[in-house]
């Protein structure tokens, strides 16, 4: 069956512009990640989707970065005013179910901001 | 706090030998699942193996297997009759807590010469 997608590949944004990524997760599969990976920080965690509720919003490193998921399928992750240490490849990964099942990545998406 | 450390940024070998790649994690979690990812070129990640903490046998998956010591906190990764499409760099990950995010290692580079 089909995999995670994302769209668009790889987007080329001005600084303090606004920019939505997108990700359509597994059929079926209720939970969904993003995660965000850059030279310096490596992979880390994002945001936490459970149908679509988000009860961990942790790893969002400012409040110019949202996300929601609606008819607990897509979900988009909006990036407002953005600078340019946002700049990296942002990961979505989908999930059966939450405990310890596998996630299945996305081919990512990679914004460069200039 | 999960932490995971992978302590080779880059390892290589030659074609059609063993490869063992390190990881260490640190967790207070006593359910918890382990991962190999492998994210060639490409960009995409994917699923190595899985090994859940509460299973003493080791999981394998054809040239692909795992020596997991609980106590010690280690779970290395073993490619046995390395192929040139091993060549990626290879990401260990802890998922557990309450909502099992993916704690990732900073990657070992694997290369594999012919």
């Amino acid at each position: 069956g089909a995999g995670v997608s994302q769209s668009p590949s790889n987007k080329v944004t001005e600084k303090g512009k606004d920019v939505e990524l997108r990700c359509d997760p597994i059929s079926g599969h209720t939970a969904l990640y993003w995660y965000r990976q850059s030279l310096g920080q490596g992979l880390e965690f994002l945001i936490y989707f459970q149908g679509n509720s988000a009860p961990d919003k942790s790893g969002l490193p400012s409040d110019r970065f949202s996300a929601e998921r609606t008819g607990g399928s897509v979900s988009t992750l909006t990036i407002q005013r953005t600078q340019q240490e946002d700049s990296a490849v942002y990961l979505c990964a989908s999930s059966a179910a939450v405990t310890g099942y596998e996630q299945y990545f996305g081919p990512g998406t990679r914004l460069t901001v200039t | 706090a999960q932490t995971v450390t992978q302590s080779q940024p880059e390892m290589s070998v030659q074609e059609a030998e063993t490869v063992t790649l390190s990881c260490t994690y640190d967790t207070s979690e006593n359910n918890y699942y382990l991962f190999w990812y492998k994210q060639p070129p490409s960009r995409q990640m994917i699923l190595v193996i899985r090994q859940e903490a509460y299973k003493q046998q080791n999981a394998t998956e054809n040239r692909f297997s795992v020596n997991f010591q609980k106590a010690a906190k280690s779970f290395s990764l073993k490619i046995s009759d390395s192929q040139l499409g091993d060549t990626a760099m290879y990401f260990c990950a802890f998922s557990g807590g309450s909502n099992y995010k993916l704690t990732f290692g900073k990657g070992t580079l694997l290369t594999v010469n012919p």
